[in-house]
């Protein structure tokens, strides 16, 4: 019954390392996004993508890019990881209609040594 | 700027019923939601609310107050499960959602 895979729950990088974050969804949403996860604060959006091959800047883009080549595959890449980077990374996707509910993975906990 | 304020933890005895608030103040107002999201997984949909009022929900019930820029999540008959933490966001304007950090329930028999 998963609908939102992610496909790291642990990663353990050093900085400066090139990070895939790979997420896939089985319910054909056009939507996806990915979000940061810190103790304290709210979701942070970091990009979402509305159709394939396009993406939009969230609030804070800095230092990662992302990828979607496929409708259900986004992806989340992180070109030379800084310890600031540790965190819990989320990735969702609804449809583009309605409330546009987000159906969540089960994250990604990145550390970055 | 844009702000989500929901209390950053309550406790709750078993078989109660608790009250968790969120207060915003956003550039515009297209729905408010509640996640509940249990340690270490996913957050999963609880409520949408867009709409003055109180929508109920077996157990839990969601009330909106736009006017005042408020809404609440009651949750009745609290099981041991119902420990989590709970999420407000409100899509704006833009039709972004903006998070609350989220409220730990902590529920005690």
């Amino acid at each position: 019954d998963v609908k939102v895979t992610q496909s790291s729950r642990y990663l353990v990088k050093r900085t400066g390392e090139k990070v895939f974050l790979e997420c896939v969804q089985d319910m054909d949403h056009e939507n996806m996004f990915w979000y940061r996860q810190d103790p304290g604060l709210g979701l942070r959006l970091i990009y979402f993508s509305y159709d394939v091959k396009m993406k939009e800047k969230g609030d804070i883009p800095e230092g990662y890019s992302v990828s979607r080549e496929k409708k259900e595959r986004f992806s989340l890449i992180l070109e030379s990881a800084s310890t600031n980077q540790t965190s819990m990374y989320l990735c969702a996707s609804s449809f583009n209609s309605g409330a546009n509910v987000l159906t969540f993975g089960a994250g990604s906990r990145l550390t970055v040594l | 700027g844009q702000n989500i304020d929901q209390p950053t933890e309550m406790t709750a005895t078993e078989g109660a019923i608790v009250q968790i608030n969120c207060t915003y103040q956003t550039s515009g107002f297209n729905g408010l939601f509640w996640y509940q999201q249990h340690a270490g997984e996913a957050p999963t949909f609880l409520s949408y609310n867009v709409l003055d009022g109180l929508e109920e929900k077996g157990r839990f019930s969601s009330f909106l107050s736009r006017s005042k820029g408020y809404s609440y999540l009651l949750l009745k008959e609290l099981q041991m499960k119902d420990s989590a933490s709970y999420l407000c966001a409100v899509k704006d304007s833009n039709y972004q959602l903006i998070w609350g950090a989220g409220t730990k329930l902590i529920i005690k028999p």
